[in-house]
């Protein structure tokens, strides 16, 4: 199976400042033949469900603010946040799609308030 | 608008079984796979495993194989997961998700907005 790792654990981050989560894959995901990663973002707040962000690494979601970028290729990525703000205050997991039968998630990152 | 809407909260003793309904709604329920995910108290998210709604093929997680069947109803566009042998590890917030995208690969969305199970004597 693909193990996704996330750093770090946890981060705490001033308003406004910049926040840098990231991901790597034991094994890469990127499908050469349409040259996409298989690679999601997912933010969940307490008490509510898992909600998309990005996809294909680096594809942001309809509605989801400018703030949050996706990057990275093959086996290493980031999810940016540019400019926090306090409603960003969640747990973010990466997840990769690209073994089609096994599905797996980083173990969630807790961003918080500095 | 597509919804994905679970069945309620369930306590359950060790060793007894249980089964998570996923009702859809909104799209053609044969056209889109169906996962389900699992979040112990605190932790993270689990992936357990998936149907295809169209012709009820399954794929599980190693960790789930033998113990967690995922089946559905096609007239009902729902789908079930059904947990045995219960432990109390197995206490966690299931929730199902749709892929986003026909098909058999993609992210997840949208998420049902989750059933907690407890397993407690």
């Amino acid at each position: 199976d693909i193990v996704m790792t996330q750093s770090p654990d946890s981060l705490a981050v001033s308003l406004g400042e910049r926040a840098t989560i990231n991901c790597k894959s034991s094994q890469s995901v990127l499908y050469s033949s349409n040259n996409k990663n298989y690679l999601a973002w997912y933010q969940q707040k307490p008490g509510q469900p898992p909600k998309l962000l990005i996809y294909w690494a680096s594809t942001r979601e309809s509605g989801v603010p400018d703030r949050f970028s996706g990057s990275g290729s093959g086996t290493d990525f980031a999810l940016t946040i540019s400019s926090l703000q306090a409603e960003d205050v969640a747990v973010y997991y990466c997840q990769q799609y690209y073994s089609t039968l096994i599905y797996t998630f980083g173990q969630g990152t807790k961003l918080e308030i500095k | 608008q597509v919804h994905l809407v679970q069945s309620g909260a369930e306590v359950k003793m060790p060793g007894a079984s249980v089964k998570v309904s996923c009702k859809a709604s909104g799209y053609t329920f044969t056209n889109y796979i169906i996962h389900w995910v699992r979040q112990a108290p605190g932790q993270g998210l689990e992936w357990m495993g998936w149907i295809n709604t169209g012709n009820g093929n399954t794929k599980y997680s190693q960790k789930f194989q033998g113990r967690v069947t995922i089946t559905r109803d096609t007239s009902a566009s729902t789908v079930y997961m059904e947990v045995s042998s219960l432990r109390s590890e197995d206490t966690a917030i299931y929730y199902c998700a749709r892929v986003a995208a026909a098909g058999i690969v993609g992210w997840f969305d949208p998420w049902g907005q989750g059933s907690l199970v407890t397993v407690s004597s």
